[in-house]
C-alpha cells in the first residue's frame, strides 16, 4: 500500500468520448503530479501541483485537462483523445514539489483509446 | 538537450552482484534519484544522490560523479524479487524530474 491510489484501473475509451481519472493520496503530502507513461519510453511529466497551484505544464495538450481541488484529490479530464494517448497515467505526491523529497506513486490508470 | 541514458536489459545470477549505470546530460542537476518499478505495479523510491560519492542502504548502494554526469546502482547479494526495472532520474530544475527508460534487470536462478 503506497498510499496513493489512482481509480480506475483499466479504461477503455472511445475517440470522442469524456473521461476523467481520480487520483487520491493519504500521506498528507502537498504536491502532486501526473506523470504518462508508454511501453518502452522515459516517464513523461505533465502536471505537477504545489499547495494546489498549477507549477508545470510541459507542453501537453489541451485534450488533457487537470484539476486539483485540494492538496489529497487530483484529477486528469480526458477528452478527444488520440490512439497514440494509450498509455499508463501514472499519479503521484510528495511532502512539496521543488525540493528533495521522493515521489509516492499510485498504481496507475492504463488507458487504451480506440 | 535533456538525455539519460541507461542500458535497456541486464541480466544477473541469484546471489550475485550487478551494478545498473545511468549517464545524464541536462540544463541543471539538483539531484538524482533511483526507483524500482516491478512489471505491472508503480515506481517506488530507493535512493537520493545530490553530492558526489557513494550512497549506501543495505544491499542497495547508489553513486554519483557529478562531474562525470554519471551515476550507478549496485545491487548485492542479487534475489529473485530484485527481477525489476531501475529507473534513474535527475532533477533538473525546481519542479522538472527527467527519467531515463529504466533498465530491465533479469534474476536467473
Amino acid at each position: 500500500e503506497t498510499g496513493v491510489t489512482q481509480t480506475p484501473r483499466h479504461l477503455v475509451m472511445g475517440m470522442t468520448n469524456k473521461k476523467s481519472l481520480k487520483c487520491e493520496q493519504h500521506l498528507g503530502h502537498n504536491a502532486m503530479y501526473w506523470y504518462k507513461q508508454s511501453a518502452k519510453k522515459p516517464l513523461e511529466l505533465m502536471f505537477v501541483y504545489n499547495f494546489k497551484e498549477q507549477t508545470e505544464n510541459n507542453s501537453v495538450p489541451s485534450r488533457f485537462s487537470p484539476e486539483c481541488p485540494n492538496s489529497s484529490h487530483l484529477f486528469l479530464h480526458l477528452h478527444t483523445l488520440q490512439p497514440e494517448d494509450s498509455a499508463l497515467y501514472l499519479c503521484a505526491s510528495s511532502q512539496m514539489a521543488g525540493e528533495d523529497y521522493e515521489q509516492y506513486f499510485g498504481p496507475g490508470t492504463r488507458l487504451t483509446v480506440t | 538537450g535533456q538525455n539519460i541514458d541507461q542500458p535497456t536489459e541486464m541480466t544477473a545470477t541469484e546471489g550475485a552482484i550487478v551494478q545498473i549505470n545511468c549517464t545524464y546530460q541536462t540544463s541543471g542537476f539538483n539531484g538524482l534519484f533511483w526507483y524500482q518499478q516491478h512489471a505491472g505495479e508503480a515506481p517506488t523510491f530507493l535512493s537520493y544522490n545530490v553530492l558526489d560519492g557513494l550512497e549506501e542502504k543495505g544491499r542497495f548502494s547508489s553513486f554519483l560523479s557529478r562531474s562525470k554526469g554519471y551515476s550507478y546502482l549496485l545491487l548485492k547479494e542479487l534475489q529473485m524479487k530484485d527481477s525489476a526495472s531501475y529507473l534513474c532520474a535527475v532533477r533538473e530544475g525546481d519542479y522538472q524530474l527527467i527519467w531515463g527508460a529504466g533498465t530491465k534487470l533479469i534474476i536467473k536462478p
